[in-house]
């Protein structure tokens, strides 16, 4: 089973719709984010969480929404979708980073496509 | 705020060719580096890193990095090409902050046989 599961894989929705995408780890890690892709602009970070307390938007927050319900598991919904946030969503976890003594590696789930019509 | 260049969107190499990825960033102090990589349908894979000491950096999948403070540059290299490599390349860094990396825009690898 993969470190990182994220559900659904695959979705299309339509406009003003509510979308959850669900991601769950047992890397053990508190760490947690959840990043957008779009062609030829990268990865961007909307939410992330330190732990289950702890939650932060990232530099693409508008429009999103975000829950973690455990240690494990980190949620992301849209409450009402539009055209412009159909994309590539990561969910990814990592120890405290180099800075803060650990690995500073990522761990990537396997991405949730979002078409929204 | 740190920022991170890959000025080449496509890269189309010859099987068995040398390969250089370039990378570019933005960044007051020294900063932490990184290579992932990610295959068609895949999330994203860590390839290398660098945070001190020796600037030529080795990762899996027979790849290197070399850190150039002087042109602040984390190009990635390999020095013949498999097929299997072809997948997008993305140069990140993490600043003093210690809680997120900033990724390029990356860089698409083709490989030709």
């Amino acid at each position: 089973d993969a470190d990182v599961t994220q559900t659904p894989r695959n979705r299309i929705t339509k406009t003003g719709k509510r979308i959850m995408l669900e991601c769950s780890q047992t890397k053990g890690h508190d760490r947690m984010y959840w990043y957008r892709q779009d062609p030829g602009l990268g990865l961007r970070l909307i939410y992330y969480s330190f732990d289950v307390k702890d939650i932060n938007k990232g530099e693409i927050s508008d429009g999103y929404s975000v829950s973690r319900q455990a240690q494990a598991k980190f949620s992301l919904s849209l409450e009402s979708a539009i055209p412009n946030q159909t994309a590539l969503y990561f969910c990814a976890t990592s120890d405290p980073g180099l800075a803060g003594g650990g690995t500073g590696e990522l761990f990537f789930g396997e991405g949730s496509r979002l078409t929204v019509l | 705020a740190q920022s991170v260049t890959q000025p080449d969107i496509h890269i189309t190499v010859s099987e068995g060719a040398s390969l250089e990825l370039r990378c570019n960033y933005s960044y007051g102090a020294t900063p932490y580096l990184f290579w992932y990589v990610q295959s068609p349908g895949q999330g994203l894979q860590l390839l290398l890193k660098y945070f001190s000491g020796d600037t030529l950096v080795q990762g899996i999948k027979g790849f290197e990095a070399e850190f150039k403070r002087s042109q602040s540059s984390f190009n990635l290299r390999k020095p013949s090409v498999h097929w299997s490599d072809a997948a997008e390349y993305f140069c990140a860094v993490e600043g003093d902050s210690s809680y997120k990396l900033i990724f390029g825009s990356g860089t698409r690898l083709l490989v030709r046989p």
